[in-house]
């Protein structure tokens, strides 16, 4: 069974740009999740998405915003980029609750310049 | 929310030492995961264990849930279990859909 894949691995944006990110979850895995981490902050919650609905957002600016399709694949993107954006995203995947078991993917290192 | 806190925060090991780490949280909780992140960043997982005991090779891992802590031993330890060791706790209910993380414990084994 494939894990859970994220792309792109690397990103390099400069500040005001804006990016999507991707995450792919494991076969017949409905929730995913996603959270940002930075040395300074740690590992943060930035949102949960179910059947293509948000059930859970985390303490972030509107800048960031998720969505999911029908397949369970899901999106986030950042606008405006802020230098303080640069962090590694994670997206992890569970099948339905998070009392689940969660699977992390390999992340998105963006580095805003 | 839930507290997470573990200790130590740094650990430095000779290889073939044995260690333990910790991880309390404020609040009755049904998911507790251990993961180590490795040198690129991912999550592996190591336990999921809400409660009990599980063993894993090396790696062994207690939930003493009624008194909110869970330990995370690892034996004979190698240099490639260098790395930072996560504790994640979820409470089910409403509204709850969130792991919760702690700061983690930077473990390094020198040969």
């Amino acid at each position: 069974k494939a894990g859970v894949t994220q792309t792109p691995r690397y990103l390099i944006k400069t500040r005001g740009q804006q990016v999507t990110l991707s995450c792919s979850p494991i076969s017949g895995h409905r929730s995913v999740s996603w959270y940002q981490q930075t040395p300074g902050q740690g590992l943060q919650f930035l949102f949960e998405y179910f059947s293509e609905t948000q059930r859970n957002k985390g303490n972030f600016p509107g800048r960031f915003s998720g969505r999911q399709f029908s397949n369970s694949r899901s999106e986030m993107n950042v606008s405006t980029l802020e230098l303080g954006d640069s962090a590694l995203y994670l997206c992890a995947s569970s099948w339905r609750l998070v009392i689940d078991e969660q699977f992390f993917g390999p992340g998105t290192r963006l580095t805003v310049l | 929310g839930i507290q997470v806190e573990q200790s130590p925060p740094d650990l430095i090991l000779q290889e073939g030492a044995n260690s333990t780490l910790r991880c309390n949280f404020s609040d009755s909780v049904n998911n507790l995961q251990w993961f180590h992140q490795n040198p690129w960043g991912q999550l592996i997982n190591l336990f999921y264990i809400p409660s009990g005991t599980k063993q894993n090779g090396r790696l062994s891992a207690t939930t003493v849930a009624t008194e909110r802590y869970s330990l995370l031993y690892i034996s004979s330890s190698q240099t490639t279990d260098s790395g930072v060791y996560f504790c994640a706790v979820a409470k089910s209910g409403a509204g709850s859909y969130q792991l919760t993380f702690g700061k983690g414990t930077k473990l390094s084994v020198i040969p």
